[in-house]
């Protein structure tokens, strides 16, 4: 499984986006990006996830570059309840997650 | 639904006692997983199923067992407990898929080996 880098921790003001990149260079062909999140030891949260294609669900968007070595989870309006660390992972058919430590992002009132 | 539970939230063992813990799901998911979580660190896969009978080790399996007798539930055994395996455990589940799917995660069982 590929693996990702993410930034150890980001600043956010309270209604602003929050912009999380993720480089993943040497993610395969049939491998998806996904994105968690964790809220202060509680389980991990799914947010969304993608192959090729840009996505957007009711609580983020997905961009994935052309390349797919690497993309940008945007939380169009942060709130102070998604302060959290964030997970981007790549993984295959199996299912099978590779957890990194995450970005530790800090919503600012 | 209740989702992902896991049984017990908390537990302190000696080193050298046994112990068990229980995850359940009631999502009728084929797919099910164990973690475990240390301070500062990511979540890492202990052992995962893929359907009731079918076992699986992932990145960290020493010093652990499952079963999965029934496909709604998913056993973690520790035969004898070390303070290393003091973590968070945290089991998930997800369905299959070959599009991608999201896993659900239980509230984790805080475990302390003194």
């Amino acid at each position: 499984d590929a693996k990702t880098t993410q930034p150890t921790s980001m600043d956010c003001a309270e209604g602003r986006a929050a912009n999380l990149p993720c480089n993943h260079s040497t993610i395969s062909g049939n491998e998806y990006v996904y994105w968690y999140r964790q809220i202060h030891s509680q389980g991990p949260q799914y947010i969304i996830h993608g192959l090729k294609n840009n996505e957007t669900n009711e609580m983020a968007s997905l961009i994935i570059t052309e390349d797919r070595k690497s993309s940008t989870l945007i939380l169009p309006h942060a709130t102070l309840r998604d302060t959290a660390v964030y997970y981007c992972i790549v993984g295959g058919a199996t299912n099978k997650l590779i957890f990194g430590t995450g970005t530790l992002l800090a919503v600012q009132p | 639904n209740a989702g992902v539970t896991q049984t017990p939230k908390f537990r302190v063992l000696k080193t050298g006692q046994s112990m068990t813990l229980l995850c359940a799901q009631d999502m009728n998911h084929e797919y099910m997983y164990w973690y475990r979580q240390d301070p500062g660190m990511g979540l890492r896969l202990i052992h995962y199923s893929v359907g009731e009978g079918t076992t699986a080790k992932g990145e960290v399996p020493d010093g652990y067992n499952v079963s999965r007798l029934k496909k709604q539930n998913f056993l973690l055994g520790l035969e004898s407990a070390a303070p290393s395996q003091t973590s968070v455990y945290f089991c998930a589940s997800s369905r299959t898929s070959g599009r991608g799917v999201e896993q659900f995660f239980g509230p984790g069982t805080r475990l302390t080996v003194l």
